[in-house]
């Protein structure tokens, strides 16, 4: 199985900064790389596939890059809204493989 | 717009069975392949199966497989888990979730707001 690794867990921004979040496979995925938003007590949200490419109606403060086995998430103009946890997750070969999350909240 | 409605979870004692169901609406459910993903309280996302648009297809998390089902009814729009010997770690909120087919590979877009499974005596 592809084991899939976020940093950092958890992070402390203010409004307005701009925060990056790591994703790191355990072998190359080429871009097979998906992020998810869930807010507190909410399901999750698709933001990002094929590692850079925003699903219909996110916003485009939130980018991501990267290939084979690295991958980053970047917030631009953190906002209260976005107080989240974010997961990474690899759809290259089953069994999809989900990062173990990066909690991002407000200062 | 596309909607998809987890049921059927509750409250079941370790080995016993339980069937949750995702019902799907505003998209054409039959061309889609749709996955089931689980939280267990406090932790992080684990998928948990997959079944292709024509339900020919079927994979499963090692962590299920053997008591897990997934299925489907494509003239009921509807999705299925059928669970057995549940243990104590299948306590989670389930999301069902749909994917999208591109580039040889295909990832979720759009997830239920998911139902809750505990398993404890």
């Amino acid at each position: 199985d592809i084991q899939m690794t976020q940093s950092p867990s958890s992070l402390s921004a203010s409004v307005g900064d701009t925060v990056t979040i790591t994703c790191r496979a355990s072998q190359g995925i080429t871009n097979y790389l998906a992020w998810f938003q869930q807010r507190p007590g909410k399901a999750p949200k698709s933001l990002i596939y094929a590692a850079s490419s925003l699903h219909s109606g996110v916003p485009s403060k939130f980018s991501g890059s990267g290939s084979g086995t690295d991958f980053t998430l970047t917030i631009s103009r953190l906002q209260p809204e976005d107080v989240a946890t974010y997961y990474c997750q690899q759809y290259q070969s089953y069994p999809f493989t989900f990062g173990p999350g990066s909690k991002v909240d407000i200062k | 717009q596309v909607q998809l409605v987890e049921s059927g979870g509750g409250i079941v004692q370790p080995g016993r069975s339980l069937r949750l169901s995702c019902a799907a609406s505003g998209f054409t459910f039959s061309s889609y392949g749709i996955h089931w993903v689980r939280q267990a309280p406090g932790k992080g996302l684990e998928w948990v199966a997959v079944i292709s648009y024509d339900g020919g297809n079927k994979n499963y998390a090692d962590s299920v497989k053997g008591r897990f089902t997934i299925s489907r009814d494509n003239i009921k729009n509807t999705l299925y888990l059928q669970m057995n010997s549940l243990r104590a770690e299948d306590t989670a909120m389930y999301y069902c979730a749909k994917e999208v087919y591109s580039d040889s590979s295909a990832y979720l877009d759009f997830w239920g707001q998911g139902t809750l499974v505990t398993v404890s005596s």
